[in-house]
């Protein structure tokens, strides 16, 4: 079966240092990935999607990036976090061929820049 | 772009009772989702709705895809505690086009 990995859980970072978030799927191939955030008791934002390796489209422009070094990895980084980064941060994947059965998510990272 | 409107934004309801909640959108959908988030969890799929006018359960849950392709609607029966989260509703166009989710209907179930 397919499982969605994602860590850390939680994250409390200083605005300025850096971030990368990671999260890897499993037991499928050549998924669609994608990150979101979701501020305090709010909707999902998406900000990036991925339909292959190295192939990134982003949402919203914005203080992050994301990569997908390889098939089953994506990550979510910053160079230099801000204030307003803070936020519930979730990542989720579909199956490329079966595109009707939705997205999939893991269990989110909960940044909090101080 | 398409956009999707949740009603309520918010419920309070005592516990026993019955809860009903809609999703509007000014386009239509081929594809419509209902995900649940709980505290500090990701949204999980509860429904998916791929037929217009289909009633699918799963459960004490309802939803339906309603026949103008343009809303989809969900039934909580018997509400209990463990029902408290964000009730995300989705939709899609065609095959190829991301998932639209929608605001949501955060839900608090009183003992």
């Amino acid at each position: 079966s397919q499982t969605i990995h994602q860590w850390p859980a939680t994250l409390v970072q200083p605005v300025g240092s850096p971030l990368s978030l990671e999260c890897t799927v499993e037991g499928t191939s050549n998924p669609n990935l994608y990150w979101y955030r979701q501020a305090a008791g709010r909707g999902l934002q998406l900000l990036f999607y991925s339909v292959g390796i190295g192939q990134i489209s982003s949402e919203v422009p914005q203080n992050l990036s994301a990569s997908r070094p390889q098939d089953r990895q994506f990550i979510l980084s910053s160079k230099k976090l801000l204030l307003s980064d803070s936020g519930f941060y979730l990542c989720a994947w579909s199956d490329h061929d079966r595109l009707n059965y939705g997205y999939t998510f893991g269990s989110g990272t909960r940044l909090t820049v101080v | 772009g398409q956009q999707l409107n949740q009603s309520p934004q918010s419920m309070f309801i005592q516990e026993g009772e019955d809860v009903s909640m809609n999703c509007t959108s000014s386009s239509i959908f081929n594809t419509w989702l209902w995900y649940k988030q709980e505290p500090g969890e990701g949204p999980v799929l509860l429904i998916a709705l791929y037929k217009a006018g289909e009633l699918t359960s799963n459960g004490r849950l309802t939803a339906q895809f309603g026949i103008t392709r343009k809303d989809s609607f969900l039934n909580i029966s018997a509400s209990i505690p463990s029902d408290v989260g964000i009730y995300f509703c989705a939709g899609r166009g065609t095959s190829y086009d991301k998932v639209i989710f929608g605001p949501g209907t955060s839900l608090s179930v009183i003992p």
